[in-house]
């Protein structure tokens, strides 16, 4: 079965400081996405990236950075010189594809973070 | 276009009553499914489907039914509420398949349901 851990409950950080949220999975499945989402105190969920099991560059949008590393089963999130609009629960999903249909999602806990000015 | 909605946004319940959130989209997704989210769980996987007609368990299926007989519509039926039941649901929907220029597999949240069963 399939598993995602985001160990970091919550974080605290002073505006302008760096900081990662980390996430662990687990898929026996070669296929796979993984994705991050944000969910700012107004509660929606928001898209922020996705990335396939086969494309282990590294990637880079403005302040935000995601490290996927296949060897150790991770896909951490990185915003560099946070700002207070960073604050929110951000989630790590995986989900499996089998012959190119879409199966079923599964999101981590959630790392709540709190950027304080 | 709306993208996807649900209906309605507050809901409270007494323990036993039935009812049905709704969720539609209006992007021709293949893909959608149903979640809920309590604190300090995350958002677990009620129940999905790969297309119209087509629907499979999640990770919490229990308590819950849905069906989808159109690619629009993807209905949550709760049939007998428990307090254990009290969340906030929301409603998801994605494409199978890159169409248009569309990546594939990322999910559009809808704007979630708050329900109480007391």
């Amino acid at each position: 079965a399939q598993k995602v851990t985001q160990a970091q409950t919550e974080i605290s950080v002073v505006e302008k400081e760096d900081v990662t949220l980390d996430c662990v999975y687990e898929t026996r499945d070669t296929t796979y996405y993984l994705f991050w989402y944000k969910q700012p105190p107004s509660g929606e969920l928001v898209f922020l990236i996705r990335r396939n099991s086969f494309d282990e560059q590294n990637e880079i949008s403005g302040r935000y950075s995601w490290n996927f590393q296949k060897s150790t089963s991770s896909f951490n999130f990185t915003i560099t010189a946070s700002q207070v609009v960073d604050s929110a629960v951000y989630f790590c999903a995986l989900s499996e594809v089998n012959s190119g249909v879409y199966q079923k999602v599964t999101f981590g806990t959630g790392t709540k973070l709190q950027v304080i000015p | 276009n709306a993208g996807v909605t649900q209906t309605p946004k507050f809901q409270v319940l007494k323990t036993g009553q039935s009812m049905t959130l709704q969720c539609a989209q209006d992007m021709n997704h293949e893909y959608m499914s149903w979640y809920r989210q309590d604190p300090g769980m995350g958002l677990r996987l009620i129940h999905y489907s790969v297309g119209a007609g087509i629907t499979d368990q999640g990770e919490v299926p229990n308590g819950y039914n849905v069906s989808r007989s159109t690619t629009e519509d993807f209905p949550l039926r709760l049939l007998s509420a428990a307090p254990s039941q009290t969340s906030v649901y929301f409603c998801a929907s994605s494409y199978q398949v890159g169409t248009s220029g569309r990546p594939p597999y990322e999910q559009y949240f809808g704007p979630g349901t708050r329900l109480t069963v007391t």
